[in-house]
């Protein structure tokens, strides 16, 4: 069984603080890796994806990958109420199971201001 | 990211028919979509791969016949609920990749809430 875990939640920051946001997978032999975040109501958009070790930065998003720890992080900088949402790691395991996403449970996050 | 719609975004029905949803690909035609299921405060499960031109493969536990997948063009794909039930009640969400590579992103549609009554 191939599983994703997500930090439990929910998660609360300040507005302005930076907001981390945990994911691990069973599956040595993923891929490639995704969050989305999912407003209430709201199907996922996407993020970020990463797939080699290291950080990887977008705008006030960065994605961790460390494939030896079987861990992949997202830190949200300068957290804004609008990132309010649950937010979902999703992984890839690749070769035959392309396209086949295992999603985690999902954290919420509340940005207070 | 890709565009990608589905109709109805709801639809209430009686137990015991039949839904359709379409999934449409609307800025690059996709040989493979998928489709999702969600339950309330419940994360995405993976249903079915849905192959243009040839059968779709379901994942463990879904059952093929009750829910039958269609993807007869390059940018559509149907997912019909037949002889729908109460504990059929769901988000029901596709997604399509751009490409066939695994790193490739996958972008969703904006999801068909069904509620069967």
């Amino acid at each position: 069984q191939k599983e994703v875990e997500q930090n439990s939640g929910p998660l609360s920051v300040p507005e302005g603080a930076i907001a981390s946001l945990n994911c691990t997978y069973s599956d040595r032999g993923s891929q490639s890796f995704f969050w989305y975040r999912q407003y209430s109501g709201k199907s996922p958009e996407l993020i970020m994806f990463i797939y080699s070790n290291g950080d990887k930065e977008d705008g006030r998003f960065t994605a961790q990958l460390n494939k030896a720890s079987q861990y992949v992080s997202l830190l949200i900088r300068d957290s804004q109420p609008s990132d309010s949402a649950t937010y979902l790691c999703a992984v890839n395991a690749g070769g035959t199971s392309y396209g086949k996403l295992t999603f985690g449970q999902g954290t919420i996050l509340t940005v207070h201001p | 990211g890709a565009v990608v719609s589905q109709h109805p975004s709801w639809v209430i029905c009686k137990s015991g028919t039949s839904v359709k949803i379409e999934c449409r690909s609307l800025d690059f035609q996709a040989t493979t979509m998928f489709w999702y299921r969600q339950f309330p405060k419940q994360s995405l499960m993976l249903m079915a791969t849905s192959n243009e031109g040839s059968k779709a493969t379901y994942e463990q536990g879904v059952e093929k016949d009750k829910f039958l997948i269609n993807h007869a063009s390059l940018t559509l794909s149907t997912l019909t609920v037949t002889s729908a039930h109460p504990e059929d009640s769901s988000f029901y969400i596709c997604s399509v990749s751009p490409g066939t590579e695994t790193y490739n992103e996958q972008f969703f549609g904006p999801g068909t809430r069904l509620t069967v009554l």
